[in-house]
């Protein structure tokens, strides 16, 4: 298994354009997780989909973030415009349906660096 | 809701020291607990894990956490460290009020831990 792949590995734009982060989870796992890791929050949980659809998005800075899961086995997370505060190194992460057996499956991140 | 304090953020032992990182978190029900370790550069991933049973918990690579309910504890040990466990350390506990039935994970900000050869 490949693991959970995320795209691209590094992202440097500029203030107030859209980036798109991708994100293709294990297969057979039904919940992914979207962090956000920063020096000062440390890992923040952004969104929250189970069985594709959005659980809890509580944890989306503000409305400028916005995140899809068309089908099991692709999700991306938008931000339009992006602003320099959004640079942190994002990851998804994917779960079997018992996250508390199993615990979750993180990607190798995004590095996103908005200047 | 739940939270996770690590209190120390920066650790610096010299190989062969025993380690100890303290983990305590807030939500007084039924927990499920992980120790996760971010190498640098690179992504968590999961050293051990508790949700029932022995409140020891053996993990990966020598390291032991234990669950000691009565001070919300689930502190992380080893014995003796090597320059290759270098790396950042991150406390989790699953947050029941998120998520519904299986909640989600709630890491702690997370400490460093630095292992001079």
């Amino acid at each position: 298994d490949a693991g959970v792949i995320q795209s691209p590995r590094h992202e440097v734009t500029e203030m107030g354009q859209e980036v798109t982060l991708r994100c293709k989870p294990i297969s057979g796992h039904n919940s992914l997780f979207w962090y956000r890791q920063t020096m000062m929050r440390g890992l923040e949980l952004l969104i929250y989909f189970n069985n594709n659809v959005p659980i809890d998005d509580s944890g989306m800075p503000e409305d400028r973030f916005s995140a899809k899961m068309p089908n099991a086995s692709f999700s991306t997370l938008k931000i339009q415009p992006s602003e320099p505060r959004d640079s942190a190194v994002y990851f998804c992460a994917s779960s079997l349906p018992r996250t508390a057996l199993y615990g979750y499956t993180f990607g190798s991140g995004t590095r996103l660096t908005v200047v | 809701a739940q939270s996770v304090s690590q209190h120390n953020h920066h650790v610096i032992l010299s190989e062969a020291a025993s380690l100890e990182l303290g983990c305590n978190y807030s939500y007084g029900g039924t927990v499920n607990l992980f120790w996760y370790v971010q190498y640098p550069g690179q992504h968590l991933q999961l050293l051990l894990k508790y949700f029932s049973g022995d409140p020891l918990v053996k993990g990966i690579k020598g390291f032991e956490a234990e669950f000691i309910k009565s001070k919300f504890s689930f502190n992380l040990r080893k014995p003796s460290v090597q320059w290759s466990d270098t790396a950042e350390y991150f406390c989790a506990v699953r947050d029941p009020t998120r998520g519904g039935s299986q909640g989600n994970l709630i890491f702690g900000k997370g400490t460093k831990l630095s292992v001079k050869p």
